[in-house]
């Protein structure tokens, strides 16, 4: 089974300051792994995916994310945040077998003050 | 990419009557849906796995017999909540997975507020 462990609930950060949103999975199989972005009363959107090609992701929003398979890590970061960014981020986890569903982590809610 | 809508966006009801809510792919053909439910400032929680043509798969907790899932074809899906009751007050979030992408990304549609008075 796969599951997915955001850590931290909240995370402040100060406008133009580095974004750093963790995420570590389990998976007992190579997974594909995402970060998805949701503000207030809408849905998700997709910041960026890891599908087993390079480790680097640059996403949407200037996000990028690094698979570490030794530390089981896709942290998300962003090198500058901007008030547009707070928001809640989900990171996510499925594997290459038809008809199986995204798992989600709990969610880190990220802040921004200027 | 590829367009999921939702509808209704927000349906609030009396308690004891059923809502329906539909999930539509727009430009692709999605075999297989998925419904997820969505409490307060929480994660979203897989509730089911909708397949076309076939019964649907439900996790471990959710009441079928409550959340009934029909995907009867390849472009829609729906979940009717029966006999709401309060407690199912939720945002409800249907995704489907485009099968012509390859890059296994579900997509998702807007979401569905439900209130139950």
């Amino acid at each position: 089974a796969q599951s997915v462990t955001q850590l931290g609930s909240h995370v402040s950060v100060s406008e133009g300051a580095l974004v750093l949103l963790r995420c570590n999975y389990s998976s007992s199989v190579p997974p594909y792994l995402f970060w998805y972005v949701q503000y207030p009363n809408q849905g998700l959107q997709l910041l960026l995916k890891y599908t087993s090609a390079a480790t680097l992701v640059k996403g949407i929003n200037g996000f990028e994310a690094e698979f570490k398979k030794s530390e089981t890590s896709f942290h998300l970061t962003k090198p500058s945040a901007h008030m547009s960014d707070a928001a809640e981020y989900f990171c996510a986890v499925n594997i290459n077998q038809a008809g199986t569903a995204l798992i989600f982590g709990k969610g880190t809610t990220l802040s921004v003050s200027s | 990419g590829a367009v999921v809508s939702q509808h209704p966006s927000r349906v609030i009801c009396k308690s004891g009557t059923s809502v329906k809510i539909e999930c539509r792919s727009l430009d692709f053909q999605a075999t297989t849906m998925f419904w997820y439910r969505q409490f307060p400032k929480q994660s979203l929680m897989l509730m089911a796995t909708s397949n076309e043509g076939s019964k649907a798969t439900y996790e471990q907790g959710v009441e079928k017999d409550k959340f009934l899932i029909n995907h009867a074809s390849l472009t829609l899906s729906t979940l009717t909540v029966t006999s709401a009751h309060p407690e199912d007050s939720s945002f409800y979030i249907c995704s489907a997975r485009d099968p012509s992408g390859g890059a296994l990304e579900q997509f998702f549609g807007p979401g569905t507020r439900l209130t139950v008075l």
